[in-house]
């Protein structure tokens, strides 16, 4: 089946460990981004990447670090320097660059920090 | 950035029952995209409308481009309908999306 997976779902640390959260995609699409929820709000972008070997800094990225090596997966590490690390944190994909194409959402993982 | 503001906050329906969800936005927009969030987190994705009017069984959705707002129809609704509803916009061609803060729905039967 075509889709996005994220793992863990759940995932645990302690205050100070950089974590690093998995999205892979076998839908062949191009771009891939990164979002987080916390309660009772919308989804606010963290980073994005167009095409393998590039990616841009969403609206809210301090404290945040990926890579895209693979087009298939856009990892995701949570640095100590991320203040307010615990959120619920959602990948997804689309077919883009160049246009606009409907976004779909992977599965979330959800991250506390103790 | 653009301002995507979402009506009504919260909404309790009675099973059976239609409903109109409001987003409205503050710029013109390429994309747009309404979701569900399930219980569990998961985002559905529910309609792709930039513009125009779509049907996808007891749901449906109009976007006004041009005054900047888009309707999400629920008819007859089931307590599978409960959720957050989210609509999302594309403003500038670069495919990011700006959420506004979802409807939050709850059908008792």
């Amino acid at each position: 089946d075509g889709g996005i997976t994220q793992s863990p779902k759940y995932l645990f640390r302690k205050e100070g460990q950089n974590v690093t959260l998995s999205c892979e995609q076998n839908l062949n699409h191009d771009a891939m981004y990164w979002y987080r929820q916390d309660p009772g709000q919308g989804l606010r972008l963290i980073y994005y990447s167009q095409i393998v070997n590039d990616f841009q800094k969403g609206d809210i990225a301090e404290g945040y670090s990926v890579s895209r090596e693979k087009k298939e997966s856009f990892p995701l590490t949570v640095t100590s320097a991320q203040k307010n690390p615990t959120a619920f944190y959602l990948c997804a994909s689309s077919k883009g660059p160049g246009a606009s194409y409907e976004q779909y959402f992977g599965p979330g993982t959800r991250l506390t920090v103790t | 950035g653009i301002q995507v503001e979402q009506s009504p906050p919260d909404l309790i329906l009675q099973e059976g029952a239609n409903s109109t969800l409001r987003c409205n936005f503050s710029d013109s927009v390429n994309n747009l995209q309404w979701f569900h969030q399930n219980p569990w987190g998961q985002l559905i994705n529910l309609f792709y409308i930039p513009s125009g009017t779509k049907q996808n069984g007891r749901l449906s959705a109009t976007t006004v481009a041009t005054e900047r707002y888009s309707l999400l129809y629920i008819s007859s609704s089931q307590t599978t309908d409960s959720g957050v509803y989210f609509c999302a916009v594309e403003p500038g061609g670069n495919n990011r999306l700006a959420f506004g803060k979802g409807n939050q729905v709850v059908v008792i039967p």
